[in-house]
């Protein structure tokens, strides 16, 4: 059972915007910075988002980040069929003293 | 630009030990700027944190793995290592080696099966 709780799937057309939660609680979300991940089939995860909202170089701006209190979410604004992927939200646990990842979202591009 | 590499054997025995390493390139570990992390991946599945040093050899370990896992480094090799004992096909896995940067930076990943 994962430390970060996410909806294991999400689906939207494209052109829609779509939005996967992640939920934690006071000792990781709560309080620290929140990372969400894109993984293809067979290949690494790839960073989408750090520091809760910044996104690294490459990453269009179709993907936002945001949290509130020890909730996190993932936009994707735009929805393209190359977006269908697994997504992870991640953020590091002061209780842990380590990372905890949220079980992963599937998402459809119907 | 750093580059993390990981090594070992693709295929372990059950009851074995699962030995990894990771290589760094781009970056020296004795620099202390970050923390040196193993998160693995069964298939079909969600990550997992494992543990994580620092350039004095100083670790944190995932309490669901703590009694089986050591992670050591090598700082005049510039690399870090996982070895985690008595494993069994639960501990079949893609294992990721990071460096615990803003943003991270994560090493492609290898395979490991565990089987007889």
């Amino acid at each position: 059972q994962s430390a970060l709780t996410q909806p294991p799937s999400a689906s939207g057309t494209p052109g829609q915007r779509v939005t996967i939660s992640c939920s934690g609680s006071t000792s990781n979300i709560g309080t620290n910075a929140v990372l969400w991940y894109q993984q293809f089939p067979g290949t690494a995860p790839k960073l989408l988002i750090f520091k809760t909202s910044q996104r690294p170089s490459g990453v269009p701006d179709r993907f936002s980040g945001s949290k509130s209190g020890a909730s996190a979410s993932l936009t994707i604004s735009g929805l393209q069929s190359e977006d269908e992927a697994d997504y992870h939200c991640a953020a590091w646990d002061d209780g842990l003293n380590g990372r905890v990842f949220g079980g992963g979202t599937k998402l459809t591009v119907l | 630009q750093v580059q993390l590499q990981e090594s070992g054997p693709g295929l372990v025995k059950p009851a074995q030990t699962l030995s990894l390493t990771c290589n760094v390139s781009g970056d020296s570990i004795a620099s202390g700027d970050y923390y040196w992390s193993w998160i693995r991946q069964p298939p079909g599945t969600g990550l997992e944190w494992i543990g994580h040093v620092f350039d004095t050899g100083s670790t944190y370990y995932n309490p669901s793995l703590e009694s089986r896992v050591t992670i050591s480094v090598d700082t005049s090799k510039n690399r870090f290592s996982l070895k985690l004992r008595s494993v069994t096909a639960a501990d079949t896995a893609f294992y990721y080696c990071v460096r615990e940067s803003n943003p991270p930076t994560w090493g492609r990943g290898m395979l490991v099966s565990v089987s007889s």
